[in-house]
C-alpha cells in the first residue's frame, strides 16, 4: 500500500502571497489531519476532514483553510502568507480518525520570504 | 496553553544504556497517548501507544509507562541503538470526544555509539 503523500515537497514563497498544499491519504483512509511544525512548537494541529467535512480545527487564523475531496485527497490553503507561517506543513491519514493511529506524509516545507 | 509537554528538548545517551524520555501532560480526557519518532526530511512514524485504562504497554525495546494521577507517560528504549537517534514525540487524544490529537514538542535522543 502506498504511503501519504504530500506535494509539494519544498516552496518558497513571498510574504503576501498565498500557497496551496495537497496531501494523498492512503487508500481507503477516510480521515486527514494537517499539522504544522516549527522548531520549539511541535506538532499543532490545524484541522481535521473526514468524508470532505472539516471535523475539527486548531487555534490558527483563518487564513489557513482546507478541503478534502471525494477522493479523500485533501488540500490547505494559506492566505496572505507571513513570514511565520514558515514551516514544515504535515498531513496525517487514518481510516475513521478514531482509530489510534496515524500515518504521516513526509511533509511540504514552505519557506516565506 | 501547552496541553502536552516534553521538557527535555535533548538527550544524549550511549549505546546500549536505557533512554528515558518523559512526558507530561494537563487535560484529565486524555485517554490515548502515542509516541512517534521522526527522522529528519521525514513524517513521524507511529512507535508505541498505550490506552489509559492501561498503565505500560511493551513492544520489543520499547516500553511506555503511563502514570495517570501524575499525568506523566515516559518510554523507555532497552538497549538503546544508534538508530534510534531521532526526535521523538508523544501525542494525546480524548477519544470520546474530538479525534484530535496534541503533540508535545519533541525531545532530539542521540544515542552514542
Amino acid at each position: 500500500k502506498a504511503g501519504v503523500t504530500q506535494t509539494p515537497r519544498y516552496l518558497i514563497k513571498t510574504r503576501g502571497q498565498q500557497v496551496t498544499l495537497s496531501c494523498s491519504p492512503i487508500s481507503g483512509h477516510r480521515s486527514v489531519s494537517w499539522y504544522q511544525q516549527t522548531p520549539g512548537q511541535g506538532l499543532q494541529f490545524l484541522f481535521e476532514y473526514f468524508s470532505e467535512t472539516q471535523r475539527n480545527k486548531g487555534n490558527f487564523p483563518g487564513r489557513f483553510s482546507g478541503r478534502q475531496f471525494s477522493n479523500s485527497r485533501s488540500e490547505m490553503n494559506v492566505s496572505t502568507l507571513e513570514l511565520g507561517d514558515s514551516a514544515l506543513y504535515l498531513c496525517a491519514s487514518s481510516f475513521q480518525g478514531t482509530d489510534n493511529e496515524q500515518f504521516f506524509g513526509p511533509g511540504t516545507r514552505l519557506t516565506v520570504l | 496553553d501547552q496541553q502536552v509537554k516534553q521538557n527535555s528538548p535533548s538527550l544524549s545517551v550511549q549505546e546500549g544504556r536505557i533512554s528515558i524520555l518523559n512526558c507530561d501532560y494537563t487535560n484529565s480526557m486524555f485517554d490515548y497517548f502515542l509516541w512517534y519518532k521522526k527522522y529528519p526530511a521525514e513524517g513521524p512514524t507511529f512507535l508505541i501507544s498505550i490506552s489509559s485504562i492501561k498503565d505500560k504497554n511493551e513492544d520489543g525495546r520499547f516500553t511506555v509507562f503511563l502514570n495517570k494521577s501524575a499525568k506523566h507517560l515516559s518510554l523507555h528504549i532497552v538497549p538503546s541503538q544508534p538508530g534510534d537517534s531521532a526526535v521523538y514525540f508523544c501525542a494525546a487524544s480524548a477519544t470520546s470526544g474530538t479525534y484530535k490529537y496534541i503533540f508535545g514538542t519533541g525531545t532530539r535522543l542521540k544515542v552514542l555509539a
